[in-house]
């Protein structure tokens, strides 16, 4: 097993261009969870799905945008970047369950920055 | 919101001394997850506690749920340079897991 996968590891973005981040899983984990992390903070939740095809707003949303139209696989979308979007994304997946919560799997991280 | 508060924020320690972190939150939490991450690397989970007072070890390290579910801890145990990184406590929020701001821990040899 792979586990969590993101790709690209890192990309530098003009203010103002677009990008897609991918993250895929391949533990048929219902759960999925996009975070950033600035240098010497925790982890800020961007966005999240509770399953295919749908999708949550989480922490700080704005700016971004997200998809989930496979089981295994989560997008993150900048529209039109900017300086403050600088940071390194983590994607995650977890099981659900109705009685007990479960822990989350991490992928390696894409490392953006954008000027 | 529901926010979780970690102290210290760093903690620099010669190695073989010990080190503790502590996790604590407004309200009663259902569970407490911790978590690693080595420096460059990502988050990496250790262990959830669930219940009121629960203790559970891992070799050197010692996690504790407190009685009221509202504060946690972790301690190690003559640490070595293996365990530099930062550990996150973290709690779910339905279905949303909130972390801790992490406290960041460095040992010298």
């Amino acid at each position: 097993n792979a586990g969590v996968t993101q790709t690209p590891k890192f990309r530098v973005l003009k203010t103002g261009q677009s990008m897609t981040l991918l993250c895929a899983q391949d533990m048929n984990h219902e759960y999925m969870y996009w975070y950033r992390q600035d240098p010497g903070m925790g982890l800020r939740l961007i966005h999240y799905s509770v399953g295919e095809g749908t999708t949550a707003k989480g922490e700080v949303p704005d700016g971004y945008n997200v998809s989930r139209l496979k089981k295994q696989n989560f997008l993150l979308g900048l529209e039109s970047a900017a300086p403050s979007q600088t940071s390194v994304y983590f994607c995650a997946s977890s099981y659900w369950g109705r009685v007990r919560s479960y822990e989350q799997y991490f992928g390696p991280g894409t490392r953006l920055t954008v000027t | 919101g529901q926010q979780v508060m970690q102290i210290p924020q760093y903690q620099h320690v010669q190695e073989g001394e010990d080190f503790t972190t502590y996790c604590n939150s407004s309200t009663t939490l259902s569970n407490i997850q911790w978590y690693k991450q080595r420096p460059g690397g990502h988050p990496v989970f250790l262990i959830q506690l669930v219940k009121s007072g629960e203790v559970k070890k891992q070799k050197r390290l010692t996690f504790q749920f407190g009685e009221a579910k509202k504060n946690s801890s972790l301690h190690i145990t003559a640490t070595q340079t293996t365990d530099v990184g930062t550990y996150f406590c973290a709690a779910y929020n339905t279905d949303k897991l909130i972390f801790g701001t992490g406290t960041r821990l460095q040992v010298f040899p």
